[in-house]
């Protein structure tokens, strides 16, 4: 079945450091790939999003790009901030379909 | 806009019983689904709503049931409740199928369940 797979947490740095969280999927076809985030004692929050390979999805200061050949959709971003800290959920889904199937997660912690 | 509603936010129960959790959806969207996320992983999809409608659902037992009524909110059911039942469980409402947007879900803050 589909499923996505993400690297371990917790992801701990430093502020202004580079931010890399892997993500690798498996499907049936070309899924939508979305990053979640959850901060602490809510729910989860559309973080950003690609519908087709080679797409960009990006939103506040967060990259990822759509990697139909490695199957992938690597979360980056140049510089992280304390209020970064959060876990970040990789996850796929059909058009017409809106089930998410969500990796288990990874936790970043950003330190001053 | 509220957003996405949830109650309670936190309950305890105890093996054996039944409970229901409640949602209502962000303003504008028509349906709705439950996931339930244990700790320390990510969320599993229950089923999906639409027209009053289970439209789609995931890898659970019949225990869990639920209902959306013609304002579009929902509840949740989980019968005969397990101690594995314990768990945040998240409503997500989204604008329907076949419209651009339509698979992006709007998150509630969940509801967590913790069963003695």
């Amino acid at each position: 079945g589909d499923s996505v797979t993400q690297m371990e947490g917790p992801v701990t740095l430093s502020e202004e450091a580079f931010l890399t969280i892997n993500c690798t999927y498996t499907a049936t076809g070309y899924p939508s790939l979305f990053w979640y985030v959850q901060y602490p004692g809510e729910g989860l929050q559309l973080l950003l999003k690609a519908t087709k390979a080679d797409d960009k999805g990006s939103n506040k200061g967060f990259e990822a790009t759509y990697r139909k050949e490695t199957t992938s959709f690597h979360l980056e971003k140049g510089s992280v901030q304390v209020s970064d800290s959060a876990v970040y959920f990789c996850a796929l889904t059909f058009t017409g379909f809106q089930k998410l199937v969500f990796g288990t997660g990874t936790r970043l912690l950003v330190s001053p | 806009d509220a957003g996405v509603t949830q109650s309670p936010t936190h309950l305890i129960k105890t093996r054996g019983q039944q409970v229901t959790l409640r949602c209502s959806p962000k303003s504008g969207h028509d349906t709705v689904s439950w996931y339930q996320q244990a700790l320390g992983q990510g969320p599993q999809f229950i089923f999906q709503y639409y027209e009053e409608e289970e439209r789609q659902r995931g890898n659970f037992p019949d225990r869990f049931s639920g209902h959306q009524f013609p304002n579009y909110s929902s509840e949740l059911n989980v019968n005969a409740l397990l101690l594995g039942d314990s768990a945040l469980y998240l409503c997500a409402s989204s604008g329907g199928t076949g419209r651009i947007g339509a698979n992006v879900l709007t998150f509630g803050a969940g509801s967590r369940l913790t069963v003695l």
